[in-house]
């Protein structure tokens, strides 16, 4: 069956230094991946996607990178701050689940002053 | 505010109880998706509409589910005859068609059955 997973549940970062946040999936067919953040008491925030038939995609101060070999997907940070603290999942859609989305269990990345 | 909002956003009640959720979307977006989430994990995927018509059920949603959007607007989500793992959070999100994994939260209700 289709899995979305990360490999690490709990991430911890000191102010300033660039955060890697890590994800396995299973499903070939997937067209899109998407990163969310969850804080506390709040529903996911979207951050940002890839395409499948892209390898990487920037954003402000993130970065996303898709190896489709061995299905891995990585969500960079760059100089992470305290309110970068939070959950963090990635999300997989196939177009043909109509933007369904499957997600992973969560990253905490917590940012230390 | 014009993001997605549910309410309530906590709901604790007895077991056996019915409760019952709303959920409005961002107003332009045509398709809107229920998830639940339990704690330490991520959300998974309930029901989703587009407009009026309810498209796909997850297994998860028991026969004790129900979701509605009669206007293609609003969502409502019941649970009947609630059970203690029925505790989490329910999440809802909407989108447009196109571009259809982008999906914006809303803030979820929780619901605690005692």
């Amino acid at each position: 069956g289709e899995s979305v997973g990360l490999h690490l549940p709990t991430l911890s970062v000191q102010e300033g230094d660039n955060s890697i946040i890590n994800c396995a999936y299973s499903n070939s067919a997937s067209d899109y991946f998407i990163w969310y953040k969850q804080e506390s008491g709040k529903g996911p925030q979207f951050i940002i996607d890839i395409r499948s038939n892209m390898d990487k995609r920037q954003g402000q101060r993130v970065t996303v990178l898709l190896n489709k070999t061995v299905k891995h997907l990585s969500l960079q940070i760059a100089a992470t701050q305290p309110g970068d603290s939070a959950v963090y999942f990635c999300a997989e859609t196939r177009s043909i689940n109509a933007g369904k989305s499957t997600f992973g269990d969560g990253t905490t990345l917590t940012v230390k002053p | 505010d014009t993001g997605v909002s549910q309410n309530p956003r906590h709901k604790i009640t007895k077991r056996g109880q019915n409760v019952t959720f709303r959920c409005d979307p961002i107003s332009e977006h045509n398709r809107l998706y229920w998830y639940r989430q339990t704690l330490g994990q991520g959300p998974e995927f309930l029901t989703y509409f587009q407009n009026e018509a309810q498209l796909e059920k997850s297994r998860l949603l028991s026969d004790r589910f129900s979701a509605e959007r009669p206007k293609g607007s609003f969502s409502t989500l019941e649970i009947q005859r609630t059970e203690q793992g029925d505790s989490a959070m329910y999440l809802c999100a909407s989108s447009l068609s196109s571009g259809a994994h982008t999906q914006y939260f809303g803030p979820g209700t929780r619901l605690t059955v005692l």
